[in-house]
């Protein structure tokens, strides 16, 4: 019973380099997000997807690209990593959009030096 | 702006019951949601309202009130297990997930 998994469980980046972060789930949803978490703050949302091919931006999507080639598959790319983006990633996905549970990842953390 | 505000921290004694309180100001509403967050954990789903009025599920139970812009999470019979963050979040006219930044709720034998 995975749900949604995400890899890798931890990272460290250099300034400046690259990395896709993967995420997948296996409950056939329609709708995934991808989130970080930094203390003090809530979950803000970078970027979401309603469906497969799909992708939007949410709250804070600067210095990030996703990809949604495959419904149970949600990509994030950090192009150039900065140390501002020091932070847990977390993915979920829903069915519905409106008024439906969302079911988390067990998150990615990833420290940019 | 959009805003959700929750105390940072609260401490509780195990057997007892402690209420954690939630205010949010968003554009426009399509439900409050309750998450509970282990420590290094995922977020998972606890409760959720879009009427007036409370909800019970077991131990725990949540309340609503649109007109004020306030819910609240009851947490009854505290074990050491409930020891984690709440996270409180409003679903706004976008369907978009406003988050709190959690309340750290800690619990004494």
């Amino acid at each position: 019973n995975a749900g949604v998994t995400q890899t890798p469980k931890f990272r460290v980046l250099k300034t400046g380099q690259s990395m896709t972060l993967l995420c997948a789930q296996d409950m056939n949803h329609e709708y995934m997000y991808w989130y970080r978490q930094d203390p003090g703050m809530g979950l803000r949302l970078i970027h979401y997807s309603v469906g497969e091919g799909t992708t939007a931006k949410g709250e804070v999507p600067d210095g990030y690209n996703v990809s949604r080639l495959k419904k149970q598959n949600f990509l994030l790319g950090l192009e150039s990593a900065a140390p501002s983006q020091t932070s847990v990633y977390f993915c979920a996905s829903s069915k519905k959009r409106e008024a439906d549970i969302q079911y988390f990842g067990a998150g990615t953390r990833l420290s940019v030096l | 702006g959009q805003n959700i505000d929750q105390p940072t921290e609260m401490t509780a004694t195990e057997g007892a019951i402690v209420q954690i309180n939630c205010t949010y100001q968003t554009s426009g509403f399509n439900g409050l949601f309750w998450y509970q967050q282990h420590a290094g954990e995922a977020p998972t789903f606890l409760s959720y309202n879009v009427l007036d009025g409370l909800e019970e599920k077991g131990r725990f139970s949540s309340f609503l009130s649109r007109s004020k812009g306030y819910s609240y999470l009851l947490l009854k019979e505290l074990q050491m297990k409930d020891s984690a963050s709440y996270l409180c979040a409003s679903m706004d006219s976008n369907y978009q997930l406003i988050w709190g930044a959690g309340t750290k709720l800690i619990i004494k034998p």
